[in-house]
């Protein structure tokens, strides 16, 4: 079966660029959707088909896919940017998510 | 305004079975295909099943298939996951999701989440 590999943690400091990794076979070959999840609360897509916002989500969200490897990156980091995120992507018609990534801002 | 609000979870014995529903509003449910995920408490994110705009294909992850059916009821705006054999490991909150299945876009509304816990 498909996996996807994030790494545990990354931690930023505010006003810094953060970015998480999400890795998979032929990865790039897919489109990658990225969730933010905050303590308590349901997980809110922030990125679709590897580059693109929904609305309300500021820019300072972005998304790469390329290769094996798709990146989640945010610019400017404040510390209301502090969850869980997970990349997740379709494969056939079933839906696989990473294992998370626990953003720190300090 | 999209609302998912699902309903069901509770405490049951290891091998007992549980129905959740997902009641849906503000758009056309209908037209989307539906997802049910789940998380157990503290872990990752997790994949169960999704169906189709009419019911017609179903999707399942291996370990559910054969104890867990999803349905739904278009006429009722409704979504539905049918538990049975329950085990430990089924314990986690079940997320309802709006999905974008065509285009992979994902998923862009998420109900809060019901709670599930099988233990005796």
């Amino acid at each position: 079966s498909y996996e996807l590999t994030q790494p545990p943690s990354v931690s930023v400091s505010p006003g810094q660029a953060a970015s998480i990794t999400c890795s998979g076979y032929k990865l790039g070959n897919k489109y990658v959707c990225w969730y933010q999840q905050k303590p308590g609360q349901s997980p809110l897509l922030v990125i679709y088909q590897d580059t693109k916002r929904p609305s309300g989500i500021p820019e300072r969200f972005s998304g790469s896919n390329s290769g094996n490897t798709a990146t989640l990156t945010i610019s400017g980091t404040q510390a209301m940017d502090e969850a869980d995120y997970y990349c997740q992507a379709w494969d056939s018609s079933t839906v696989v998510f990473g294992g998370g990534t626990k953003l720190t801002v300090l | 305004e999209v609302q998912l609000v699902e309903s069901g979870g509770g405490l049951v014995q290891p091998g007992g079975s549980l129905r959740l529903s997902c009641a849906a509003s503000g758009f056309t449910f209908s037209s989307y295909w539906m997802t049910w995920v789940r998380q157990a408490p503290g872990k990752g994110l997790e994949w169960v099943a999704n169906i189709k705009q009419d019911g017609s294909e179903k999707y399942y992850v291996d370990s559910v298939k054969g104890r867990f059916t999803i349905s739904r009821d278009n006429a009722k705006n409704s979504l539905y996951l049918q538990m049975n054999s329950l085990r430990a490991e089924d314990t986690a909150f079940y997320y309802c999701a709006r999905t974008h299945y065509y285009d992979n876009s994902g998923f862009d509304y998420w109900g809060q989440g019901t709670l599930v816990t099988v233990s005796s």
